[in-house]
C-alpha cells in the first residue's frame, strides 16, 4: 500500500457527461500528478498540481481540469466525455515537484464511457 | 519531448532464473531520472528501482539491478532469482527535473513455476 487512495474504483458514464475523480495523497505530499492509462498502454501524463496551482500539463485538452485542496486531496474533472476517455486514471503524490522524488501511486479509477 | 520505448510487450522466465527487460528513451536533457515501476494485477504501481542520470554507477535493489548506458540512452532492468511474485507489468519511466513522468508501454512479465 502506498497510502494514496482514489475514489470511486469504477465508474460508468455516457458520452457528453461530466465526471469527477478523487484522490487522497499521502499526508505531507503537496504535489499530485494525474495520469491516463488506456488499456494495454503506459500511463500518460495529464497534469501536475503543486500547492493548489497547476504545475505542468501534458497533451490533453482543456476539458481535462483539476483541483488540489489544502487537505492533500485533489480532483480530476473531465467535461464532455468522449468514448476515448475510457481508461484507468491514476493519481500519484510526491513531496515536491522536483526530479527524483518518488511518486506514490493510487490504485486508480476505471472509467468506462458508453 | 521525451519518449520511452519498451520493445518487449511480453516476457516469461522460469522461477529462480534471471531475466532482463529492455528500455530506451529519447531526450535532449542532460539531467533527469529513470525509474522502473511494477504494476501487479491489483493495479497499484510500485517503485522497483531508481537511477539518477548524473550517476555512472548502476543502481541495485536486492534482486533488481539496472544497466544504465547514458550515451546509448538505454536503461534495462535485470531481475535475478525470479519469484512468482515478480509476475506483473513493468514500466520504464523517464522523469524530468520538474518531477513529471513519461512512461513506456510496459512489458508483461510472467514467472513460470
Amino acid at each position: 500500500e502506498t497510502g494514496v487512495t482514489q475514489s470511486p474504483t469504477h465508474l460508468i458514464k455516457t458520452r457528453g457527461q461530466q465526471v469527477t475523480l478523487r484522490c487522497s495523497s499521502q499526508s505531507g505530499h503537496n504535489t499530485v500528478s494525474w495520469y491516463q492509462q488506456a488499456l494495454g498502454q503506459g500511463p500518460q501524463f495529464i497534469f501536475q498540481y503543486y500547492r493548489e496551482e497547476e504545475n505542468g500539463r501534458g497533451n490533453f485538452p482543456p476539458r481535462f481540469s483539476g483541483l488540489q485542496f489544502p487537505n492533500y486531496s485533489s480532483e480530476l474533472n473531465v467535461n464532455a466525455l468522449e468514448l476515448d476517455d475510457s481508461a484507468l486514471y491514476l493519481c500519484a503524490s510526491s513531496l515536491a515537484p522536483i526530479g527524483g522524488n518518488e511518486q506514490f501511486f493510487g490504485p486508480g479509477t476505471r472509467l468506462t464511457v458508453l | 519531448a521525451q519518449t520511452v520505448t519498451q520493445s518487449q510487450p511480453e516476457m516469461s522466465v522460469q522461477e529462480a532464473e534471471t531475466v532482463t527487460l529492455s528500455c530506451t528513451y529519447d531526450t535532449s536533457e542532460s539531467n533527469y531520472y529513470l525509474f522502473w515501476y511494477k504494476q501487479p494485477p491489483s493495479r497499484q504501481m510500485i517503485l522497483v528501482i531508481r537511477q539518477e542520470a548524473y550517476k555512472q554507477q548502476n543502481a541495485t535493489e536486492n534482486r533488481f539491478s539496472v544497466n544504465f548506458q547514458k550515451a546509448a540512452k538505454s536503461f534495462s532492468l535485470k531481475i535475478s532469482d525470479s519469484q512468482l511474485g515478480d509476475t506483473a507489468m513493468y514500466f520504464c519511466a523517464f522523469m524530468n527535473l520538474d518531477g513529471q513522468f513519461y512512461f513506456g508501454t510496459g512489458t508483461s512479465l510472467t514467472v513460470i513455476p
